[in-house]
């Protein structure tokens, strides 16, 4: 039931985009985005919601598509800042506030 | 400022010793989350309150308890540490509201010997 997410880790050049994925076997109520840095807490980015609501940084850009229960975190023009792993938590429709996170996706950013 | 704490930061200690993990949050949140997670890997959940005198346990089978007496506070306890719990354990709130948006605290790296 652990979301599946892809790749495992990126390496990008400054300026370059990544796409990270998650999806999902079980119908969702939300998916969840976070980036962790090493040794730090993870920080949210962005939430969607089923039904097309989300909130989230503005420099932050994601998809959640229902009918497959996939969802894409779209990094465009990356920066430094970007480097660490991105987490993706799901809220299944019968998990009551709970979320299962994926396995992470790092991401390397070079000058 | 609205924030989420966790004491003590780093702890080694011993095994078989007690330990307590503290937990506060100033947010006024109902929903409250422990998670361990080891250098790199995925989030667990091993315990989960919804408020006062509320709580369960997550996905992750874990030999610690909680409690929460109060909506700000949600230490986590265990009873005989063993190398086997080495690991960063996280705290987190929400509001349990339409996004249930989750705020971490630090986290406290424990190392048991």
């Amino acid at each position: 039931q652990q979301p599946v997410q892809s790749p495992q880790a990126v390496i990008l050049r400054e300026g370059e985009d990544a796409v990270i994925n998650c999806s999902s076997s079980k119908a969702l109520y939300s998916v969840h985005w976070y980036r962790q840095k090493h040794g730090e807490a993870p920080v949210f980015l962005m939430i969607l919601l089923k039904g097309g609501e989300q909130k989230g940084h503005e420099k932050i850009s994601a998809s959640f598509n229902e009918k497959k229960q996939q969802s894409s975190l779209y990094l465009t023009a990356s920066q430094l800042s970007y480097s660490g792993t991105y987490f993706c938590g799901t809220e299944r429709m019968d998990s009551n506030y709970q979320l299962i996170w994926g396995a992470g996706t790092k991401l390397i950013i070079k000058p | 400022e609205a924030d989420i704490y966790q004491t003590p930061r780093y702890l080694v200690i011993g095994t078989g010793k007690k330990i307590t993990l503290e937990c506060s949050q100033t947010m006024g949140h109902d929903k409250m989350y422990w998670y361990q997670q080891d250098p790199g890997m995925e989030l667990h959940l091993i315990h989960y309150s919804y408020g006062v005198n509320s709580t369960e346990k997550g996905d992750l089978s874990s030999e610690s308890t909680v409690s929460r007496i109060r909506t700000e506070h949600f230490p986590l306890t265990l009873e005989s540490a063993r190398p086997s719990h080495t690991s960063q354990y996280l705290c987190a709130s929400s509001d349990g509201t339409t996004y249930n948006e989750q705020f971490f605290g630090p986290g406290t790296r424990l190392t048991v010997l």
